[in-house]
């Protein structure tokens, strides 16, 4: 099971800030965040990913609460194309084993709307 | 620009039929993933390799094989094609350590098997 939790849909206005949330109240110290997107018939595609503190890359930024239990993926000015499911995913640093599985839930619908 | 690259994007096949979906990454990454993608499912890992010759099960092997005689390349081989295995078939590939969660996607196979 996916140890994350999100909304199912999420509306947002083109040129607006979205801001994504994503509650993960069991994440153990050593799991990082990760967020990935999935344009309509397409590969997901990687957004970002953190420990602990706040990260910003050219597509978006992630903000983890304090107590790393929570976190929102934030995408300053969404366009149209920014439409898709979002997934939001925790999993164990390092390589090996069963720990290079990547586990999507259900993700988050955004809808950008004109 | 990154690229994982499939051999088809739609693919139908009869029951019964052995079945080669081809995955090529350019990016001298070490470890490959094939998952499938159903709906109300998510994605889920069927196995990856971290190196060449080397494979590991997923969470559902069964009905698959895998072949990596090369880096760049991973094969997954539906031996005898059954409906149940109607489904998108993505391909990804990441480097190991920290890095290893941060996976590329290719466009994806949308199996149909009659």
């Amino acid at each position: 099971d996916a140890k994350t939790t999100q909304p199912t849909s999420m509306d947002c206005a083109e040129g607006r800030a979205a801001n994504l949330p994503c509650n993960h109240s069991t994440i153990s110290g050593n799991e990082y965040v990760y967020w990935y997107r999935q344009i309509h018939s397409q590969g997901p595609q990687y957004i970002i990913h953190g420990l602990k503190n706040n990260e910003t890359n050219e597509m978006a930024s992630l903000i983890i609460t304090e107590d790393r239990k929570s976190s929102t993926l934030i995408l300053p000015h969404a366009t149209l194309r920014d439409t898709a499911v979002y997934y939001c995913i925790v999993r164990v640093a390092g390589y090996g084993g069963s720990q290079g599985n990547l586990i999507f839930g259900k993700g988050t619908k955004l809808s950008v709307k004109p | 620009d990154v690229k994982v690259t499939q051999s088809s994007r739609y693919l139908v096949k009869r029951t019964g039929e052995k079945v080669f979906l081809e995955c090529v990454q350019d990016m001298d990454h070490e470890n490959m993933f094939w998952y499938r993608q159903d709906p109300g499912l998510g994605l889920r890992l069927i196995y990856f390799s971290y190196d060449v010759k080397m494979k590991e099960k997923g969470d559902i092997p069964e009905g698959y094989s895998v072949s990596r005689e090369k880096k760049e390349r991973f094969s997954l081989i539906l031996e005898s094609a059954s409906t149940n295995q109607t489904s998108m078939y993505l391909c990804a590939s990441s480097n190991p350590g920290l890095a290893l969660g941060t996976q590329y996607f290719g466009p994806g196979t949308r199996l149909t098997v009659l």
